[in-house]
């Protein structure tokens, strides 16, 4: 079965600096991978995905990830970090169900808290 | 476009009591998807429909639970009678069928007392 594993609960860096979250995951096939944003009270929203292609993925809000087969990890980056950017992030692995679509398995999220 | 809608935003019920959960998906998206968020459990697939039709409920924890989907713009989620373990924030998602990323919507933060 698809798993994905978010190895940091928290991370905090001062605004301005660099960001990099990890996320491994483990699927049998080649994987659809995603990263999701959640702000407080919020749904979650799409930051960018990962179906085929160019393994360097850009994404909204500035946002990258790089999905590195070897390694099994979709690690997501920014390179400087704006105060708005704290929120919790989730990485998900997308498996083919019954129908025909693929569903996304959630990791368990990374609180990022940004310092000033 | 207004997104998923889901109401209401918060529910506080007894135990006991019938809760029932509604959604909006985003026209002309096909799937609807229901997740549940707690602290100790993260984010859990319960339950997701492809053109209405329920594909796999594997994920409905008991059942307490039932979900419909009477036609394309329209969804909701049943906990009939409800329990303390039922509180959670309960998210309705919604895309295309075969791939595309889910959209959510801002959720159902219920506590059941």
């Amino acid at each position: 079965a698809q798993s994905v594993t978010q190895p940091d609960i928290h991370i905090t860096v001062s605004e301005g600096a660099s960001l990099e979250l990890r996320c491994n995951y483990s699927y049998g096939a080649t994987p659809y991978l995603f990263w999701y944003v959640q702000s407080p009270g919020q749904g979650l929203q799409l930051l960018l995905k990962y179906f085929s292609g160019d393994t360097l993925v850009q994404g909204i809000k500035g946002f990258e990830a790089e999905f590195k087969r070897s390694q099994s990890s979709f690690n997501l980056r920014k390179p400087s970090v704006h105060w708005s950017d704290a929120a919790e992030y989730f990485c998900a692995v997308g498996s083919l169900k019954a129908g025909g679509s693929y569903i996304p398995t959630f990791g368990r999220g990374t609180s990022l808290i940004v310092h000033p | 476009d207004a997104g998923v809608i889901q109401s209401p935003r918060h529910e506080v019920t007894e135990m006991g009591q019938e809760v029932t959960l509604r959604c909006k998906p985003i026209s002309g998206h096909n799937s609807l998807f229901w997740y549940r968020q707690t602290m100790m459990r993260g984010l859990e697939l319960l339950i997701y429909f492809n053109n209405n039709v329920p594909i796999d409920d594997s994920g409905m924890p008991e059942d307490r639970f039932s979900a419909k989907m009477p036609n394309a713009s329209f969804s909701t989620l049943k906990i009939q009678p409800s329990e303390p373990r039922d509180s959670a924030v309960y998210f309705c998602a919604s895309s295309f069928q075969g791939g595309s990323p889910l959209h959510f919507g801002n959720g159902t933060r219920l506590t059941v007392t």
